[in-house]
C-alpha cells in the first residue's frame, strides 16, 4: 500500500532564511503529488500539485517542489520564508489507478518561522 | 466561486449518540471525499462519493457511513459514538476528471 513519509515533524527557521520540507512516498507507480498547508483551526489549502509534465512546480506565494521519480521524493522549498508561513504542511499522494480521489497523507511538518 | 462549506463547524456529543455532518461542494464539483484528522492518526481517508455512488472507502468501521444527494451535497453519519471519534472531519470536493481536491474548513467533533 502506498505510504508517505515526511521526514521532519517540526522545522524551526528564522525569517528570510530558506527552508526545505522533505517528503518521500513509497511506490514507484504513477502517482499524483500534492502539498497542502493548514493554518490553526482551519481546513487544508492546496499549495501546489504535480500531475504530469515539468517536474518543478511552483505556487503563487513563492513555494516550489520538485518531483524526483528515481528517489520517490517531492520536497517543498522556499528561498526566503515569512512569519506568515508558520503553519503545518502536509504532503499527499494519490494513485490514478488506485482509487478515485483517495489521498494518502504524510504525518505533517510543523514549520515555525521566528523573527 | 464559493468554497467547500461544512456544517456545523463545532459539535459536542456524548458516547453512544449519533451525529450527522454536512458538506456542500464547490459548484460544479460532483466528487466529495471525507477525511478524519486526529493528533494520533493524522489525516485518514473515510470515503468518496460521485454522482450519489460511493466509489471508494477507507478502513473505518461500519459505524461511519455517508451519502450524496443529487445536488452533490454530502452527509456523513457516525453512529454509536466513541471517545476516539473525537476529531476534525474534513470534506473535500473535486472537479470531474482530476485528482485535485479542495477542502472545507472542517467540523470539529468532540465526544464526551
Amino acid at each position: 500500500a502506498q505510504s508517505v513519509t515526511q521526514l521532519d515533524s517540526q522545522v524551526p527557521v528564522f525569517e528570510e532564511a530558506p527552508v526545505e520540507l522533505r517528503c518521500n512516498y513509497s511506490s514507484s507507480v504513477s502517482v499524483y503529488l500534492f502539498w497542502y498547508v493548514q493554518y490553526p483551526n482551519q481546513g487544508l489549502q492546496l499549495l501546489l500539485k504535480y500531475l504530469s509534465g515539468s517536474t518543478l512546480v511552483e505556487s503563487i506565494n513563492g513555494f516550489e517542489a520538485e518531483f524526483n521519480k528515481s528517489q520517490t521524493s517531492f520536497h517543498l522549498r522556499k528561498p526566503s520564508v515569512h512569519i506568515s508561513d508558520t503553519a503545518e504542511y502536509f504532503c499527499a499522494v494519490s494513485e490514478p489507478s488506485g482509487g478515485y480521489n483517495k489521498l494518502i497523507f504524510g504525518a505533517g511538518t510543523r514549520l515555525a518561522v521566528h523573527p | 466561486k464559493a468554497g467547500v462549506t461544512q456544517t456545523p463547524r463545532y459539535l459536542i456529543k456524548t458516547r453512544g449518540q449519533q451525529v450527522t455532518l454536512s458538506c456542500s461542494p464547490i459548484s460544479g464539483h460532483r466528487s466529495v471525499s471525507w477525511y478524519q484528522q486526529t493528533p494520533g492518526q493524522g489525516l485518514q481517508f473515510l470515503f468518496e462519493y460521485f454522482s450519489e455512488t460511493q466509489r471508494n472507502k477507507g478502513n473505518f468501521p461500519g459505524r461511519f457511513s455517508g451519502r450524496q444527494f443529487s445536488n452533490s451535497r454530502s452527509e456523513m453519519n457516525v453512529s454509536t459514538l466513541e471517545l476516539g471519534d473525537s476529531a476534525l472531519y474534513l470534506c473535500a470536493s473535486s472537479p470531474t476528471g482530476t485528482d485535485t481536491q479542495y477542502f472545507g474548513p472542517g467540523t470539529r467533533l468532540t465526544v464526551l
